[in-house]
Formats: structure tokens, sequence, C-alpha cells
């Protein structure tokens, strides 16, 4: 059972560039989400989706685009990347949207130059 | 938003010692929740506490939901060199569609010499 599955591990951007991190549930879970993770800053929320075909946004949702358009995949596009977006990326997903027990994907570090 | 803080900030403690860290909020919840982040990795569930006063083990941890539900503890007892990791505090609120949101704490560095 793989779990949630983030791709690539590593990626490093150019200022302007654009890119979409990969996550794959295979846990039929409903609820997915993305975090990003900065030093002294925890864990915040970007974006999530309670289901296929919604979305809404987080604390920190700005330069950042997703879409669901199956259970099992949740991506997270970078629209025209900056410096700011220099961070650990997490995807997480839970059973239901009221399920407190979040499983993590293991990360993309993601460097912005 | 809600903001939770944590402390310490981090720690280095010698293997074998106890080792306490609290989360405390502005705001109350209905759930905490303490994860632990292994380097290179995603965070992990410890301990789920959801009930104001609960205390709750999980082999050497034992957490705490603290009274007033604005905070809750996490003590590791004899610590060993697998504790190494980043521990993170969070409480769970509601929005109006009933959807879930966990709010993270800074997080605790623990290290631990052998």
């Amino acid at each position: 059972n793989a779990g949630v599955t983030q791709t690539p591990k590593f990626q490093v951007l150019k200022t302007g560039q654009s890119m979409t991190l990969q996550c794959a549930q295979d846990m039929n879970h409903e609820y997915m989400s993305w975090y990003r993770q900065d030093p002294g800053m925890g864990l915040r929320l970007i974006h999530y989706s309670v289901g296929a075909g919604i979305t809404d946004q987080g604390e920190v949702p700005n330069g950042y685009n997703v879409s669901r358009s199956t259970t099992e995949d949740f991506p997270l596009r970078l629209l025209s990347a900056a410096p700011s977006q220099t961070s650990v990326y997490f995807c997480a997903s839970s059973y239901v949207a009221t399920n407190e027990k979040l499983f993590f994907g293991s990360g993309t570090q993601l460097s912005v130059l | 938003g809600q903001q939770l803080n944590q402390s310490p900030q981090s720690m280095f403690i010698q293997e074998g010692e106890d080792v306490s860290m609290n989360c405390t909020s502005s705001s109350i919840f209905n759930t905490w929740l303490w994860y632990k982040q292994d380097p290179g990795e995603g965070p992990v569930l410890l301990i789920a506490l959801y009930k104001a006063g609960e205390l709750t083990s999980n082999g050497r941890l034992t957490a705490q939901f603290g009274i007033t539900r604005k905070d809750s503890f996490l003590n590791i007892s004899a610590s060993i060199p697998s504790d190494v990791g980043i521990y993170f505090c969070a409480g769970q609120e509601f929005d109006s569609s009933n959807t879930g949101k966990l709010i993270f704490g800074q997080g605790t560095t623990l290290q631990v010499k052998p």
C-alpha cells in the first residue's frame, strides 16, 4: 500500500517558471490538501479538496492553483514561481473532510532562484 | 486566522532524559493532535485528544488536552536516539461547511545525544 505519493522529491526553478507538483493517494480518501513548511512557521494550508471536482483555498493560496479531477490525484500548480515560494511542500489526505488523521506524503523540496 | 504557539522551538537532550513540550492557542479547539516528522519525511500522527482534561499515552509518549481547551502538552519519557525529529501540535477547527482544517504549531526540533 503506497499511501500518499509525491513527485518530484526535489526541484529547482528559475523565477517566472511554472511547474506542477504531483500528489496521488491510493486509499480512496475524500479529503486531500497541500501544505507548505517553512522554518519557524510550521505547516500552512495552501489549498484543499473535499472530493473530486471540489477545491477551496487555505491560509496561503496566492500563487498556487489546484484541481481535483479524480479521487486519487490532487496536483499543485505554480503559475509563475517566485523566490518566496521556496519551501518544502507536503500533500496530505484523510478519509473524510472531518477526519483529523491526516496521512502525509514525503514532501517536495522546491528552490526558486 | 488562529495561531498556535509551540515551545520550546528546539531541544538538545541526553539519551534517557525526559522531554516536555507544549502548545497554546488564543482560541479553543475541540481536538488537539500531536504529529512527529522524521528527517526527510512527512509528519505522522502520534496522539489525538478529543476531550478537555484527557490524558492519552502511546508507548513512552503521553499527551494531555488542557482544561481550558486552549493548550496541550506532550511528554516523552526516557528518550532514545530515534526520538529525533520535529514534533508538531495541531488543533482542528471546522468551517461553515463542516470541513475540518488543522492549524499547526511552529514545531519543536528534538535532538538526542547518545
